[in-house]
């Protein structure tokens, strides 16, 4: 399903690198959201944007976290300085709707497991 | 207390049994209402999304109750294949959701 590409598939780093995950969309899209799926805290949204503008970044966890939407056909997540704890699974997803509610979806990548050492 | 709960589970369950699994939200001002499944590894999907009038895909049936804030999804006959985590999702508009933390199903010979 080559609807949303998400690279790397896997990172392994150490502490303190620089993290960057990519995301590729589809195009048609109405929102582009950043999850972050551990054991502990489940999927808890990071940030998402609508028309490529980031419109709630209420969930990224600290300063270290940032993302942006050059175009509609990319974003990226940025670690830095990665720390153990931001080990887990990062889900980029996209929204597509229709008025009258006949599509109303969420669609995910692959998602990228990110490791911290 | 979370916007989305969940049944925690695990469900452990022979092939062939009804399970139900439940979940409430607490935002009165929620929209949409889903129920997602995730496998191992992999990435959270849609199974169907949840209406008032309550609707039916096969062998899985869901139903929301609004006054209550209450969403269920019910799984006749299941099957080895149904073995997944299933997550309640609520959404307030413009595609902003908040997922459940899942519900664990194991479907067993």
């Amino acid at each position: 399903d080559a609807g949303v590409i998400q690279s790397p598939r896997h990172e392994v780093t150490e502490m303190g690198q620089e993290v960057t995950l990519r995301c590729k969309p589809i195009s048609g899209h109405n929102s582009l959201f950043w999850y972050r799926q551990t054991m502990m805290r489940g999927l808890e949204l990071l940030i998402y944007f609508n028309n490529n503008v980031p419109i709630d970044d209420s969930g990224m966890p600290e300063d270290r976290f940032s993302a942006k939407m050059p175009n509609a056909s990319f974003s990226t997540l940025k670690i830095q300085p990665s720390e153990p704890r931001d080990s887990a699974v990062y889900f980029c997803a996209i929204h597509l709707w229709t008025s009258g509610g006949a599509l109303d979806e969420q669609f995910f990548g692959p998602g990228t497991r990110l490791t911290v050492l | 207390r979370k916007e989305v709960e969940q049944d925690p589970g695990p469900f452990n369950v022979p092939e062939g049994a009804t399970v139900a699994f439940n979940c409430t939200y607490s935002n009165s001002a929620s929209q949409s209402f889903f129920w997602y499944r995730q496998d191992c590894r992999k990435e959270p999907k849609l199974l169907m999304s949840v209406y008032s009038s309550g609707n039916e895909d096969g062998r899985f049936t869901a139903q929301l109750n609004r006054a209550s804030q209450y969403i269920s999804l019910l799984i006749r006959d299941s099957k080895l294949s149904d073995s997944a985590t299933y997550l309640c999702v609520v959404g307030r508009g413009a595609g902003k959701s908040t997922f459940g933390d899942g519900t664990t199903l194991t479907v067993k010979p």
